[in-house]
């Protein structure tokens, strides 16, 4: 069964930078193809897919965020970290670590979810 | 970037209605498009994926279909817990989500 959950402040005040985990279990991020990747939702509003790592250290970021973003990976804890620098009371959303595998390029497993709020 | 617009942005329909969500990509897309519900305070879950292989467990009355730029999700006979919101996401370069439907009790 594979589960992931998210870890971080729930409250961070503008500038500063936040930074999130994301514990996982059920799958190896050595294996070819899968990837361990963020999306984030404000209240109410659609989902937005942020950043994503490969098994092969190869990373993807969204190209409207990509200066600020910044994701690493410990495949020994099954960890990835996702970093978000200068953030912003926009960035108020509820950040979401996602899994994907070479056979289906989805996102087929979620964590449940963190709520960050961003004011000073 | 590829751009994702679906329509409606919202729905009314009832229990046993057929329901039919679009989801239109800014620039051709093959078939990499996915489908996923979402419902209050939970997380989005995949119903689709590949414009329209049912991932396991989902019920047959989703479908999907489309190629290049129009896309379809049809639910047909809609149930009581098939109320909730519905994303598109493109994967064909990166992954990019529509803006969501809300599917509502009418």
């Amino acid at each position: 069964q594979i589960t992931l959950k998210e870890s971080g402040p729930t409250l961070v005040k503008p500038t500063q930078t936040l930074t999130l985990t994301c514990m996982f279990s059920g799958f190896s991020l050595d294996t070819r193809g899968v990837g361990v990747g963020w999306v984030r939702q404000p209240p109410g509003k659609a989902l937005e897919w942020l950043a994503l790592i490969y098994w092969d250290d190869d990373k993807r970021y969204s190209s409207s965020l990509k200066s600020r973003l910044t994701i690493t990976k410990d495949t020994s804890k099954n960890q990835v970290v996702l970093s978000m620098a200068n953030m912003d009371p926009m960035d108020t959303a509820t950040y979401y670590c996602v899994h994907r595998r070479l056979e289906l390029d989805a996102f087929e497993n979620w964590g449940q979810g963190t709520m960050v709020t961003v004011s000073s | 970037d590829i751009q994702m617009t679906q329509s409606p942005s919202s729905l009314s329909a009832s229990v046993g209605d057929s329901v039919t969500i679009t989801c239109r990509a800014s620039q051709t897309i093959a078939v990499y498009l996915n489908w996923y519900q979402q419902k209050p305070g939970k997380a989005p879950k995949l119903l689709i994926y590949a414009t329209s292989s049912l991932q396991s467990g989902v019920p047959s009355r989703f479908s999907g279909s489309g190629s290049g730029t129009d896309f379809t999700l049809t639910i047909n006979s809609l149930q009581p817990e098939d109320f909730a919101t519905y994303y598109c996401q493109q994967t064909y370069s990166a992954w990019t989500f529509g803006q969501g439907t809300k599917v509502e009790v009418k």
